[in-house]
Parts: C-alpha cells; sequence; structure tokens
C-alpha cells in the first residue's frame, strides 16, 4: 500500500531564508511523486512532480524538490521564502506498479513566512 | 484557461437529508476523482472515472454514489446525511489514465451538515 508522511505540522520561517517541507514516501513500486499547495478555502494547486530522471526538479513561483531514493523522501525547497508562501502544502505519491491513477495525499504542513 | 467547476461552492444540509454534488472537468479531461478533505486533515480519495466507467474506489460510504456522464461532467450523491460528512469536497480531473500526469482540482465544494 501507498502511503506518505509529512513530519512537520508546521514549517516557520523568516521571508528571504530558505524553506524545507519534509516528505518521505513508502510504495511497493517505484514512485510517481508530487506537491501541491492550498490556500485557505481555495483547491488544490499543482507545483511540481518527479516523474523519472534528473533528482532535482524545478516547478512554480521558484519551488522545487529533491528526489532521494535511498531516504524515500522527496523534500520541497526554495532558497528565499516569500510571505506569499504561507499556506498548507501537501506531498502525494502515485504508486507505479498500482494499476490504479488516484494520488494518496500528506497530513499537510502548514508553511508560515513571516516578514 | 478553463479550470475545473464545481458547484455548489457551499452547501447546508440538515442529518438525514440529501445531497449532490457537481463536477465539471477540464475540457477534453476524461478523468475525474472525487476526494473529500475533513477539517484539518489530508485529502481522502472517494472515487474515481474514466470515459463514464468507474475506474477506482476508495473510502467512499455505501451513502455516497457517483457517476460520470456522457459529457464528463460527475455528480457526487450523498444520503442520509451524518454529522460527520461535513467537510470539503474535491474533484480533480485528468486527461486519461496517464500515470505520469498530475490531477487538476476544483476549487471544492463545502459540505456543512447541522
Amino acid at each position: 500500500a501507498q502511503s506518505v508522511a509529512q513530519p512537520e505540522d508546521q514549517v516557520n520561517v523568516a521571508e528571504g531564508n530558505p524553506l524545507t517541507v519534509k516528505c518521505t514516501y513508502s510504495v511497493s513500486g517505484n514512485p510517481y511523486l508530487f506537491w501541491y499547495v492550498q490556500y485557505p478555502n481555495r483547491g488544490l494547486q499543482f507545483l511540481l512532480k518527479y516523474i523519472t530522471g534528473d533528482n532535482l526538479v524545478k516547478g512554480s513561483y521558484g519551488f522545487e524538490a529533491e528526489f532521494n531514493k535511498s531516504q524515500t523522501s522527496f523534500h520541497l525547497k526554495k532558497p528565499s521564502a516569500l510571505v506569499s508562501d504561507s499556506a498548507l502544502y501537501f506531498c502525494a505519491v502515485r504508486d507505479r506498479a498500482d494499476s490504479s491513477y488516484k494520488l494518496i495525499f500528506g497530513s499537510g504542513t502548514r508553511l508560515l513566512v513571516r516578514p | 484557461a478553463a479550470g475545473v467547476i464545481q458547484s455548489p461552492r457551499h452547501l447546508i444540509k440538515e442529518k438525514r437529508e440529501t445531497a449532490t454534488l457537481k463536477c465539471y472537468p477540464i475540457p477534453r479531461h476524461d478523468t475525474v476523482y472525487w476526494y473529500q478533505q475533513g477539517p484539518g486533515q489530508d485529502p481522502q480519495f472517494l472515487i474515481s472515472f474514466y470515459e463514464k466507467m468507474q475506474s477506482d474506489k476508495g473510502s467512499i460510504p455505501d451513502r455516497f454514489s457517483a457517476q460520470q456522464f456522457s459529457d464528463y461532467h460527475s455528480e457526487l450523491n450523498m444520503s442520509s446525511l451524518e454529522l460527520g460528512d461535513s467537510a470539503l469536497y474535491f474533484c480533480a480531473s485528468s486527461l486519461g489514465q496517464v500515470d505520469t500526469g498530475e490531477l487538476f482540482f476544483g476549487e471544492g465544494s463545502r459540505l456543512t451538515v447541522l
């Protein structure tokens, strides 16, 4: 069975500082990995995905994520945080060995960027 | 660009009533997914449809049913509503059964059961 863990309920960072939001996954096969962002009372917006190839994936709004197979991690990063980045971030996984195409989401991490 | 449209955006119902949520996928998208997000929770997969056929089923209660129509829009029908059904219900769409593809989410329908 697929699962995603986001160990931090909340991450606090000062504007201009780098940020990291952690995600680890568990799948029976190889994973497809995704990051989504959710602003209050809004839908989930796609940020980036890892399918294959380069372990460092670049996405929207300056975000990037690094796939680490040995550590089964896919941490979200940004070199310089903005106050407007404050939101709820979800990591999601799809197992290539699974015939289903649904995404399984982690519990979410609230990012708070202070001015 | 057109996005996933969900209606209604907000719905208030009494216990034991019924509710119907509608989802209009992005044009040409033939796959629809329904998720339920409780307060402070992650989105939980309910059910999905591909080309008007159910393609996968998750933790959807027997009181709920869904279908996808010929124009690819989908409806989630919920009966005998319980307080615990209060949640944000998301619909997402994608083009085909492509395992590398991301899902595109609507803004959600917030159901409150009193």
